[in-house]
């Protein structure tokens, strides 16, 4: 079935520092991909999406291109804040059998 | 909208006891999830729903059981709580997508479960 495989952290930064978090899948045909986001003591909620490959989604200065030769959906962010410390997630919907595949979850720390 | 509403938000049960976690969405979406998050770790499915009087395990069911009677509502029960089930408990919903799959999810706030 479909699945993801997620950098694995915590990642540590300064402030204004450039975020990289990496994420590939495996999946049959092109399902949408995902990045969620989870602020400390909040449920997760969607941060970006990409439905077709080549697309890129972006919210809040974080970017995230589907790459289909790559099999990738790496997040960026070129300036991280404070207030960007969360855990993240790569995620992408199973077709056939409805469930939805997290990846481990990277968590970011940005320091002042 | 209020989206997905999980209660209670927190929980402290004694071993053995049991309890049902409430999960209620009011955007008429067929699917729903149950996962659980344990301190550090990813999410893991307990059960889903494609749709009321329809469920089924997830990754982790042993120790849970769920119902789907309306869109609407999915609760969650545990039968003989143990410490393994200290966890953070999230209710998520979503929509078909268009290739039969599904699209994002919307979760609940979460409820903080911990077994004595």
């Amino acid at each position: 079935g479909n699945s993801v495989t997620q950098m694995e952290g915590p990642v540590t930064l300064s402030e204004e520092a450039f975020l990289t978090i990496n994420c590939t899948y495996t999946a049959t045909g092109y399902p949408s991909l995902f990045w969620y986001v989870q602020y400390p003591g909040e449920g997760l909620q969607l941060l970006l999406k990409a439905t077709k490959a080549d697309d890129k989604g972006s919210n809040k200065g974080f970017e995230a291109t589907y790459r289909k030769e790559t099999t990738s959906f790496h997040l960026e962010k070129g300036s991280v804040q404070v207030s960007d410390s969360a855990v993240y997630f790569c995620a992408l919907p199973s077709i056939n059998d409805y469930k939805l595949s997290f990846g481990a979850g990277t968590t970011v720390t940005v320091r002042a | 909208n209020a989206g997905v509403t999980q209660t209670p938000k927190f929980r402290i049960l004694k071993i053995g006891q049991s309890m049902t976690l409430q999960c209620t969405q009011d955007m008429n979406h067929n699917y729903m999830y149950w996962y659980r998050q344990d301190p550090g770790m990813g999410l893991k499915l307990i059960y889903y729903s494609v749709g009321a009087g329809i469920t089924d395990k997830g990754e982790v069911p042993n120790g849970y059981n769920v119902s789907r009677s309306t869109t609407e509502d999915f609760p969650l029960r545990l039968e003989l709580a143990a410490p393994s089930q200290t966890s953070v408990y999230f209710c998520a919903s979503s929509l078909p997508g268009a290739q039969g799959g599904n699209t994002e999810a919307f979760f609940g706030q979460g409820t903080r479960l911990t077994v004595v």
